[in-house]
């Protein structure tokens, strides 16, 4: 069965680092998104992305973050300049363009940012 | 905006207990509504969803959950459980869009005692 991956599965930072989160979504899929999860709280969303351009982003998606589809497989989520409150669990998903509109997560990257 | 409401952070039961943990929703469009799982250190997996249709939705390992628009609310239910549905539980809505975001819940952890 196909399946979203993520990389690395965990990163540790000094804060004030760029990061770049990586993810493969599933091949035929047309919506990416990242959400988080910080420690013992809920899952946010973050930003979708669809045609090489963003679609949504939350409040929390600000200019330290940015996404992007560099070679038609990967899509990435860098933040520029990481802070102590940037740690938390990452998750990517995808969707397809079609009636199912499931979204399926990845396994995620836990950031800590020291 | 779609906001998700699961009033028990906790819920300890027995084994091949019945158990319900409860969702409510708040949307002004039509929704689509899932349940998610996550297992400790483990990422997010689908349990179940509802689109559209039988209002009642099951998974293939004995939770269900039905969709009772007049009282927005999703509960899951499962008849019986057992040690290895120890987990989180998140409910979550999205808009009948497709491609829109996921709103989760804050979660619940199902604590299944042996």
């Amino acid at each position: 069965e196909p399946e979203v991956t993520q990389t690395p599965s965990h990163q540790v930072t000094q804060m004030g680092q760029e990061v770049i989160l990586r993810c493969v979504p599933i091949s035929n899929h047309l919506y990416f998104y990242w959400y988080r999860q910080i420690l013992g709280q809920k899952v946010e969303f973050l930003v979708s992305f669809y045609n090489n351009e963003i679609s949504e982003k939350s409040e929390i998606f600000d200019d330290q973050f940015s996404v992007e589809r560099p070679d038609g497989s990967n899509f990435t989520l860098k933040i520029r300049s990481t802070k102590l409150e940037d740690s938390a669990m990452y998750f990517c998903a995808s969707s397809e363009w079609t009636g199912s509109y499931e979204q399926y997560f990845g396994p995620g990257t836990r950031l800590t940012v020291t | 905006a779609q906001s998700v409401t699961q009033l028990d952070s906790q819920v300890p039961v027995f084994e091949e207990a019945p158990v319900e943990l409860r969702c409510n929703y708040s949307s002004s469009v039509s929704v689509y509504l899932f349940w998610y799982v996550q297992y400790p250190n483990q990422g997010l997996q689908l349990l179940l969803k509802y689109l559209s249709g039988s209002t009642l939705v099951e998974s293939i390992n004995g939770f269900e959950a039905e969709f009772n628009k007049s009282q927005t609310s999703f509960h899951l239910r499962k008849p019986s459980v057992h040690i290895s549905d120890t987990a989180e539980y998140f409910c979550a809505v999205s808009g009948a869009r497709g491609y829109q975001k996921v709103t989760f819940g804050t979660g619940t952890k199902l604590q299944v005692i042996p």
